[in-house]
Parts: structure tokens; sequence; C-alpha cells
């Protein structure tokens, strides 16, 4: 069975930046689309960044609220996805979740990871 | 963005009850919705996909049904492991958004 794992969470300041990782294991990680989706008690469910496969170019989308702003790539030879996020604000607090798409097209996301927790505050 | 509106917020009910929770469009997305289970602590997992195709695995008391932009995740009998919070997603276009989701209580 597919597994993601996330890393990175943690604490920052509003300004600055945090990276986090998505690696995948169980499954054929290169053929899906990886998404980053965020959730907070307020707000709900946020997709926030997808890319896809390779062979679908990897292609990259962003929602407005982080675009400019984070960054996602993927390295698959390493099985792994990451998410660079800078200058944080403070409505960035949220758990991550890593998701992944295998049909590169129509994000319905399976498997899911356990989630990451950022939280940005002074 | 296409907004999905969820109703109820939350909704308590017994074992072996039929449930029933129902997600809005503001536009047309055709079938390109999803249902997610949600335990606490927990990520979410895809119950139904394509509106009503049930994912390998989940029990066939869930079912997943349309009327125009309106569309319903039914639960037949509830079962204690049910307990849970329900999202749809639609994904007729990018940026694919969630409704606000529906906590199934005891």
């Amino acid at each position: 069975e597919g597994q993601l794992v996330e890393s990175g969470g943690g604490l920052a300041q509003p300004g600055r930046s945090l990276r986090l990782s998505c690696s995948g294991s169980g499954f054929n990680f290169d053929k899906y689309a990886v998404s980053w989706v965020r959730q907070t008690p307020g707000r709900g469910l946020e997709w926030i960044a997808f890319i896809k496969s390779y062979t679908h170019g990897k292609t990259t989308a962003y929602a407005p609220s982080v675009k400019g702003r984070f960054t996602i790539s993927r390295d698959d030879s390493k099985g792994v996805a990451q998410l660079q996020m800078n200058s944080l604000k403070t409505d960035d607090t949220a758990v991550y979740y890593c998701t992944a798409d295998y049909s590169n097209y129509n994000n319905y996301f399976d498997p899911w990871g356990q989630g990451t927790l950022v939280t940005v505050s002074s | 963005d296409i907004q999905m509106i969820q109703s109820p917020s939350s909704v308590s009910a017994s074992v072996g009850d039929r449930v029933t929770v129902t997600c809005r469009a503001t536009q047309d997305i055709l079938r390109w919705l999803a249902w997610y289970q949600q335990r606490p602590g927990k990520a979410p997992k895809l119950l139904i996909s394509a509106t009503s195709t049930l994912q390998p695995g989940v029990p066939s008391r869930f079912s997943g049904g349309d009327s125009g932009t309106n569309f319903t995740l039914t639960i037949s009998s509830l079962q204690p492991e049910d307990f849970a919070t329900y999202f749809c997603q639609q994904t007729y276009t990018v940026p694919p958004t969630f409704g606000q989701g529906t906590k199934v209580e005891i």
C-alpha cells in the first residue's frame, strides 16, 4: 500500500521560510501528481499546490493565496516532493498534508500523508 | 473559484441510522466530485470519486449520488467506525475546492 510521509514542519516567524518534504514509498511515486493540501479549523481543507509527473511535464499550479511565495518541486530519483515556503504569514499556520493523484488530471487524492504542523508566529 | 456548500455542518445519529450529507456546487461541475472521510487526528481518506465510484475497500453502505449541482453522500446503516467528518471536493477546475465538512456524531 502506498505511503506518504511529510517532514519539515515547525515554528517560523512571519516573513521567514520553511521547507516541507514528502517522501513516497510502496507505489510508483514518479507516476503520480503530488499536491499539498493544508487544513485549519477555520478555513477547512485548502489545496495549495500540485506538481505533475515527469511524463506530464512536471507542470505546477498554485492557489492564489500562496502563488509567488511557495514553490513545489520533486526529485523522483529520491521519491521526494518538497514545498518551499517563503515570506510566511500568520495565515499560513495549518496542518500541511502531502497527497497524490495517479491520473495527473482529476485531483482525486489518494494516498495522504499523516500531516505536519506549521505554526507561523512571532 | 468554485465554492462547495456542504450541509449540515453536523448531524447526530445512532448506530444503524441512515445518514445523508449534501454538497452543492456554485457552478456546474459535471460529476467531478469526491467524498473523503476524516477521523480525529488522521488524514482524509478518499471514499468516493466521480460522484458515485466507491474506492477499493470502502464498504458498500457508502454511496454517492447527484441531481444537477447537488451531490449526496449516504451511509445506509451507520457503524461505530463511521463517526467522523466528511468532506466533498470538486475536481472540475483548478483550484480543486472542498466543502466545509459534516461531522457525524453519536
